[in-house]
């Protein structure tokens, strides 16, 4: 069961670059590192998923270092709509009875103008 | 694509009785999931269902909790006695065969039990 560590909160500036990064010390090898996005009032969404190396979508990118043990989630120059909590889950559902879904506290985001 | 549907999207009621909260997850979506969101306990997951059996019930914190899926496009979430501890939003959440680990969350239920 691999746990994650995460920054309770986070604050920056329109325009800045952000990352957030999770530690993930018992990764195992099948898991997969997925970062989900929640406003308030509403379900937490999904961002970006990866394995390894780097992974980029239209939203955000994904680094992942050679020893998976942590990921970083970057947002390119912010806005103040990014402002929620951004959660780091590890897991492989392939294995339905091995892996348990856990979210854990999240970081909480808050972008100044 | 209507995206994950839960309904009621409020609910209040009061200690002792029965609340049942419903969910119809994206079409062609084979896992299932159920969680409860608190402020001081996060978001916890209750239970997991794949092709409309539970996998994984750790998370359902007592008795007073049940969930079915009797089919592909529903499942409930029952409580019965719900007390005012069960107070908290709920959210139902859906993911495909080919990739279980991009779960789509429903907007949620908010659950008052006084």
């Amino acid at each position: 069961l691999a746990k994650t560590t995460q920054p309770i909160s986070m604050d920056s500036y329109e325009g800045q670059e952000v990352n957030i990064t999770c530690s993930h010390n018992n990764i195992a090898t099948n898991d997969y590192i997925t970062w989900y996005q929640q406003f308030p009032s509403q379900g937490p969404r999904f961002i970006i998923q990866g394995y390894k190396t780097k992974v980029t979508n239209e939203v955000a990118s994904l680094f992942i270092p050679a020893d998976r043990k942590s990921s970083t989630l970057s947002l390119p120059r912010v806005s103040l709509s990014d402002t929620a909590v951004y959660y780091c889950l590890v897991g492989d559902m392939g294995d339905s009875s091995a892996s348990k879904i856990i979210f854990g506290s999240g970081t909480r985001l808050s972008i100044r103008p | 694509d209507a995206g994950v549907i839960q309904s009621p999207r409020h609910e209040v009621t009061e200690m002792g009785q029965e609340v049942t909260l419903r969910c119809k997850p994206i079409s062609g979506h084979n896992s299932l999931f159920w969680y409860r969101q608190t402020m001081m306990r996060g978001l916890e997951l209750l239970i997991y269902f794949n092709n409309n059996v539970p996998i994984d019930d750790s998370g359902m914190p007592e008795d007073r909790f049940s969930a079915k899926m009797p089919n592909a496009s529903f499942s409930t979430l029952k409580i019965q006695p719900s007390e005012p501890r069960d107070s908290a939003v709920y959210f139902c959440a859906s993911s495909s065969p080919t990739s279980r680990e991009t779960q789509y969350f429903g907007p949620g239920t908010r659950l008052l039990v006084l």
